[in-house]
């Protein structure tokens, strides 16, 4: 069975760096039918997608967070991180790290980790 | 401000059918998936591709698809089912990943 963990600093300082770490087992990052991917969700809020990566290296990012995103792969510890530069209070939220169904038509995320708080303040 | 909209609330009585809208131009091209979230948990997939489900979710659950909607089906309601649902699919430009805004369902 496929799990995914997040983990990172609960507690972030405005204008620093955000950086999580997503840990997959039962199964490999280097599967050429899936993308990673980060999702995220402030409190009492929807549901925000983050940004995808392939295990290659490629990477699809929200074009509203693009120029603070970066998502990284280390396929020799079956990983993958979140890094959000320059956050403020709006980026205080539950992170979630999910499995992306390489598909164009049909796009998933079937795995979910159980999510992470990360807060935002001085 | 998200391309898939969806009503904030519904509610439905026991055993009863409740449809959940999400509506947006891109759906006339791609396929949404739904997922449910009950309150301090992670969201979990319900219904993807044309009308799947994954392993361990009930045939309760439906999804279909028309014009620029997608809709997910519950057929006899149950007081699990109480929860936060949301739609997923890609953006009018196909590059990337949004969410609906999330239906609030309420059983009775």
């Amino acid at each position: 069975q496929l799990q995914l963990q997040e983990s990172g600093p609960g507690l972030v300082k405005p204008s620093e760096t955000l950086s999580l770490t997503c840990i997959v087992s039962g199964g490999s990052i280097s599967s050429t039918d899936y993308y990673w991917g980060w999702i995220r969700q402030p409190p009492g809020k929807g549901l925000e997608w983050i940004g995808s990566m392939y295990y290659s290296g490629g990477t699809y990012y929200n074009p509203s967070l693009k120029s603070r995103v970066t998502i990284s792969v280390d396929t020799s510890r079956n990983q993958f991180s979140l890094n959000l530069n320059s956050v403020t209070a709006a980026d205080t939220a539950v992170y979630y790290c999910a499995r992306d169904r390489k598909s164009m038509i049909y796009p998933s995320f079937d795995y979910w980790g159980q999510g992470t708080l990360v807060s935002v303040s001085s | 401000s998200s391309e898939l909209t969806q009503d904030p609330a519904v509610s439905v009585a026991l055993g009863q059918t409740v449809r959940i809208t999400c509506r947006g131009d891109s759906l006339r091209t791609f396929f949404a998936s739904w997922y449910q979230q009950k309150p301090g948990q992670a969201p979990v997939l319900v219904i993807y591709g044309k009308n799947n489900r994954p392993s361990g979710i009930p045939d309760r659950f439906s999804g279909s698809s028309s014009g620029n909607t997608a809709s997910l089906t519950i057929t006899g309601a149950q007081a699990e089912d109480e929860a936060d649902y949301y739609c997923n699919s890609r953006d009018s430009s196909g590059n990337h990943h949004v969410f609906g805004t999330g239906t609030k369902v309420t059983v009775l």
